[in-house]
């Protein structure tokens, strides 16, 4: 079945540091594929989403692309703020049936 | 607001018990989703609908959960017995299901049930 695996967290950054959170899935096909953010005391809600091999998808700073060689979707920010502080969770789905989602990263970033 | 409502959200029910959530999806969308997360885990999938008709179950899922969603408008989660396994917090998400958001999911904020 499909899974999707993402770095252990806790990240820990400073303020306007580079930000890397490693995200690999095993599936069939070609799933579309998604990050999502959970923000302290909120629900979850899409950050940003790449519906075939090579597309970016972009949002908020944040930039992610889809590798088919290598089975990635690495989420990346030039520099990240307090306000970026946030549990990421990547996640697939196929034809718009269930989504697998990873285990979720917590970020911190401190000021 | 017209985002995704769940209600209660919060329940606290002893063991045995059955408990009832309810999910109102944004209104234009056709797809609606359950999904468990417990502390430390990402969303485990449990069922969808498309409209009323419930597509895909989870193997996982016990017979003592069951969902409905009569109208293709509102859904209902159910659980049966409960066991102080089933303490989590149970996410609903609806989808448009266009070409233009394939499997894009827009969660509400969750009921989070606890079984003493």
């Amino acid at each position: 079945g499909d899974s999707v695996t993402q770095m252990e967290g806790p990240v820990t950054l400073s303020e306007e540091a580079f930000l890397t959170i490693n995200c690999t899935y095993t599936a069939t096909g070609y799933p579309s594929l998604f990050w999502y953010v959970q923000y302290p005391g909120e629900g979850l809600q899409l950050l940003l989403k790449a519906t075939k091999a090579d597309d970016k998808g972009s949002n908020k700073g944040f930039e992610a692309t889809y590798r088919k060689e290598t089975t990635s979707f690495h989420l990346e920010k030039g520099s990240v703020q307090v306000s970026d502080s946030a549990v990421y969770f990547c996640a697939l789905s196929h034809n718009a049936g269930k989504s697998t989602f990873g285990d979720g990263t917590t970020l911190t970033v401190k000021p | 607001d017209t985002g995704v409502s769940q209600n209660p959200r919060h329940k606290i029910t002893k063991r045995g018990q059955n408990v009832t959530f309810r999910c109102d999806p944004i209104s234009e969308h056709n797809r609606l989703y359950w999904y468990r997360q417990t502390l430390g885990q990402g969303p485990e999938f449990l069922t969808y609908f498309q409209n009323e008709a419930q597509l895909e179950k989870s193997r996982l899922l016990s017979d003592r959960f069951s969902a409905e969603r009569p109208k293709g408008s509102f859904s209902t989660l159910e659980i049966q017995r409960t066991e102080q396994g089933d303490s989590a917090m149970y996410l609903c998400a609806s989808s448009p299901l266009t070409a233009l958001s394939p499997g894009e999911l827009f969660f509400g904020e969750g009921s989070r049930l606890t079984v003493l």
